[in-house]
């Protein structure tokens, strides 16, 4: 069965950065882009961009561009989400969510959440 | 760039009673790749219908979606005890996607 399982929740100041991994099971890793989605409390969905596994090919929401990284590591089936220069606004759940099928897909499996706390 | 506009932004109704949940998109959705999701409190969402009208598996068939162009619909029949949540629509036809901003179905 196909499983998401991200990193724990994590602290950080202003200014600083953070690296969210997603690890993927039950399927081929490389055969399915990976999303990344933010929550901030109280709030609705965002998207933040996918990864294409196979290639490494990244597609950022526009908001994101030039302080988002999305990258892989093949060899762990791990998917990461690195957010730079982090503000209090950054506060939210990050979900890593894989496409149901190739092509354009709608997000069919979604990992668990990781809650990233920008405080000072 | 798609926007998407959920309508109401919230439903109160009671256990049996048919919801019926709006989506409008700024622009016509391509080939209907329009899905949608149900949240509830610390989960993660999860994926009910997509191609405007297909359930994904295992989903319910009191749960159905219709629609094409730039009006969509997310209907239960009845509405069970668990069914309470948010609700989101989603275009996954283009870049870069897009959530609407949630319809909450409390309970009246």
């Amino acid at each position: 069965q196909v499983q998401l399982v991200q990193s724990g929740a994590e602290v950080k100041k202003p200014g600083a950065s953070v690296k969210v991994s997603c690890k993927a099971s039950g399927y081929t890793f490389t055969g399915y882009y990976m999303h990344w989605v933010r929550q901030a409390p109280g709030q609705g969905l965002e998207w933040m961009g996918w990864i294409n596994p196979n290639s490494g090919g990244t597609n950022y929401a526009q908001k994101f561009q030039g302080w988002v990284t999305m990258t892989r590591d093949t060899s762990i089936s791990t998917a990461y989400m690195e957010l730079s220069r982090l503000r209090s606004d950054d506060t939210a759940v990050y979900y890593c969510a894989r496409d149901s099928s190739s092509g354009w897909s709608p997000l069919g499996y979604w990992g668990q959440g990781t809650l990233v706390t920008v405080s000072s | 760039e798609i926007v998407l506009t959920q309508s109401p932004g919230t439903l109160s109704l009671s256990p049996g009673e048919r919801a019926t949940l709006s989506c409008r998109a700024s622009q016509s959705v391509s080939s209907s790749y329009l899905a949608w999701y149900q949240q509830k409190p610390g989960q993660a969402p999860r994926l009910l219908i997509y191609g405007a009208s297909s359930r994904a598996t295992g989903i319910p068939d009191r749960f159905s979606g219709s629609g094409s162009g730039t009006d969509f619909t997310l209907t239960i029949s009845r509405l069970e005890p668990e069914d309470f949540a948010v609700y989101y629509c989603q275009q996954y036809g283009s870049s870069p996607l897009a959530f609407g901003q949630g319809t909450k179905v409390e309970i009246k």
